[in-house]
C-alpha cells in the first residue's frame, strides 16, 4: 500500500536526551514536511523539505534539526535545546504536480520523562 | 504573508442535521487552493474537500460541500445529514496555485461534536 508512516507511534524523551521521529513515504512524492500540534494551536511547521539533501526551516525550526539524504526518508531530531518538546508531531508529502495536495503520516505523540 | 482565521473554535450538531463551518483567509493572490481536513479523535489528518481558486463551481464530496466566495475570501463547509463519525477538529488550509512544494498554511481548527 501506498502511503506514510512515522515511528514510533509513543516516544519518551529525558531531560538532556536527543530523539529522532521517523518519516517514511512510498508515494514518490518530492517534497516532505514536519508540523508540531499542541492543544488549541493548530499544526505549526517545523521543517520542509522540497528535494533530497535541501531543506527549509519552518515557523519553529528552533531545538529541532533535519535531514534528507533519500527521497522516501525525513527524519526529525528533537534536540536538548528544545526545551518543550512534549507534542503531537505529524509528517506529511506531497507530490510535484497535480493535485497539489498534502498527505499526512498517523503522527507521533512525544512525552517527557 | 498569508493567514488562514478559524473564528470558531467549538461547534455542536444534532445528528442527522446540516452544520456549516466557518473559514476566512487573507491572500493578495488570484491563483490557489483551499481545503479542509478533518482530524478524529485518532488525531490521523484525512482530506475533506479541496477548491481550486480558478474554478467558480463549489466542490463537494458526498455529505460535504463548500461555499467559496472568492471576493470575500471566505471557504465554508457544509456538512449535511451530519453523523457521529464526523465529530472532528476539522482544518481550513490554504496554499499558493503553482509555487513548488511550498507548505499549506492552517488555521487553528475548529472543534465539532455531534450529538445523538
Amino acid at each position: 500500500d501506498g502511503g506514510i508512516t512515522q515511528s514510533p507511534k509513543y516516544l519518551f524523551r529525558k531531560e538532556g536526551q536527543n530523539v529522532t521521529l521517523s518519516c517514511e513515504q512510498n508515494l514518490n512524492h518530492d517534497a516532505m514536511y514536519w508540523y508540531r500540534q499542541d492543544p488549541g494551536q493548530g499544526l505549526r511547521l517545523i521543517y520542509y523539505s522540497q528535494i533530497v539533501n535541501d531543506f527549509q526551516k519552518g515557523d519553529i525550526a528552533e531545538g529541532y534539526s533535519v535531514s534528507r539524504e533519500k527521497k522516501e526518508s525525513f527524519p526529525l531530531t528533537v534536540t536538548s535545546a528544545q526545551k518543550n518538546p512534549t507534542a503531537f508531531y505529524l509528517c506529511a508529502s506531497m507530490g510535484g504536480g497535480p493535485p497539489e495536495t498534502q498527505y499526512f503520516g498517523p503522527g507521533t505523540r512525544l512525552l517527557v520523562l | 504573508a498569508q493567514t488562514v482565521t478559524q473564528s470558531q473554535p467549538e461547534m455542536s450538531v444534532q445528528e442527522a442535521e446540516t452544520v456549516t463551518l466557518s473559514c476566512t483567509y487573507d491572500t493578495s493572490e488570484s491563483d490557489y487552493y483551499l481545503f479542509w481536513y478533518k482530524q478524529p479523535p485518532s488525531r490521523q489528518m484525512i482530506l475533506v474537500i479541496r477548491q481550486e481558486a480558478y474554478k467558480q463551481q463549489n466542490a463537494t464530496e458526498n455529505r460535504f460541500s463548500v461555499n467559496f466566495q472568492k471576493a470575500a475570501k471566505s471557504f465554508s463547509l457544509k456538512i449535511s445529514d451530519s453523523q457521529l463519525g464526523d465529530a472532528a477538529m476539522y482544518f481550513c488550509a490554504y496554499r499558493l496555485r503553482n509555487s513548488g512544494n511550498t507548505p499549506l498554511v492552517f488555521g487553528k481548527g475548529t472543534r465539532l461534536s455531534v450529538i445523538a
